[in-house]
């Protein structure tokens, strides 16, 4: 089972719009329902930012959106802020009833 | 609140085994599947597999197979990752993880495995 493929880094400027994306295979995206994001600051323990594509557990930034489309998951954070500067990682379970990572992108706010 | 503690830090000589738990609390244990995830220095998360706490059902990625073993203990809301015939390759930080339908929440602080003769 290969990674979700997500691109190495994605950068932007404050206030800025950034999309990281998710692509795989129709087997690798086995139900909607469990297309999840995670958002890991250096040396800390990844957290969810969305789960079922475009769901946002409470206590997370609105400006932290999911969308899907065909074999590509996408992650949008919208008013690009210091804090976002992390790695993201997307996450999907298979048609093999098993899960499986992206390759996980470094944000980089300029 | 929801919480998952996981077993210190552990180092094992190549070929050997080493067991790691989590202890959950703040919520119904035999409720929620429990998956493990790891992460090797300067690397990405890769997900080792998952136990179901209910009837001890276990689901492993398949490059694991063979080499895993995932149990759990109801009376003491703990799960168990054994991995076996360590090799350097295997030096990372192994996560706990809560499943609730399709998220991973919360994690376990995570427990670094090392592989060093």
């Amino acid at each position: 089972q290969s990674a979700l493929t997500q691109p190495a880094s994605v950068s932007g400027s404050p206030g800025q719009s950034i999309t990281i994306s998710c692509t795989g295979t129709s087997s690798d995206f086995g139900d909607d329902n469990y297309v999840s994001w995670y958002q890991q600051h250096p040396d800390k323990t990844p957290k969810v930012i969305i789960f079922g594509v475009s769901n946002r557990p409470s206590g997370v930034s609105d400006r932290f959106s999911g969308s899907k489309s065909g074999n590509t998951a996408s992650l949008t954070i919208s008013g690009l802020q210091a804090e976002d500067e992390a790695d993201y990682y997307c996450c999907s379970y298979t048609t093999s009833n098993i899960y499986v990572f992206g390759t996980g992108t470094k944000v980089t706010v300029l | 609140q929801e919480r998952l503690v996981q077993s210190g830090a552990e180092v094992e000589n190549p070929g050997a085994s080493v067991k790691v738990s989590c202890k959950a609390s703040g919520y119904s244990f035999t409720n929620y599947n429990m998956h493990w995830v790891r992460q090797a220095p300067g690397q990405g998360l890769e997900w080792v597999g998952r136990v179901i706490p209910r009837g001890g059902g276990t689901t492993y990625a398949q490059k694991f197979q063979g080499r895993v073993t995932m149990t759990r203990d109801t009376s003491t809301s703990t799960v168990y990752m054994e991995l076996s015939s360590l090799r350097s390759e295997d030096t990372a930080v192994y996560y706990c993880a809560r499943g609730d339908f399709g998220k991973l929440d919360p994690w376990g602080q995570g427990t670094l495995v090392t592989v060093s003769s």
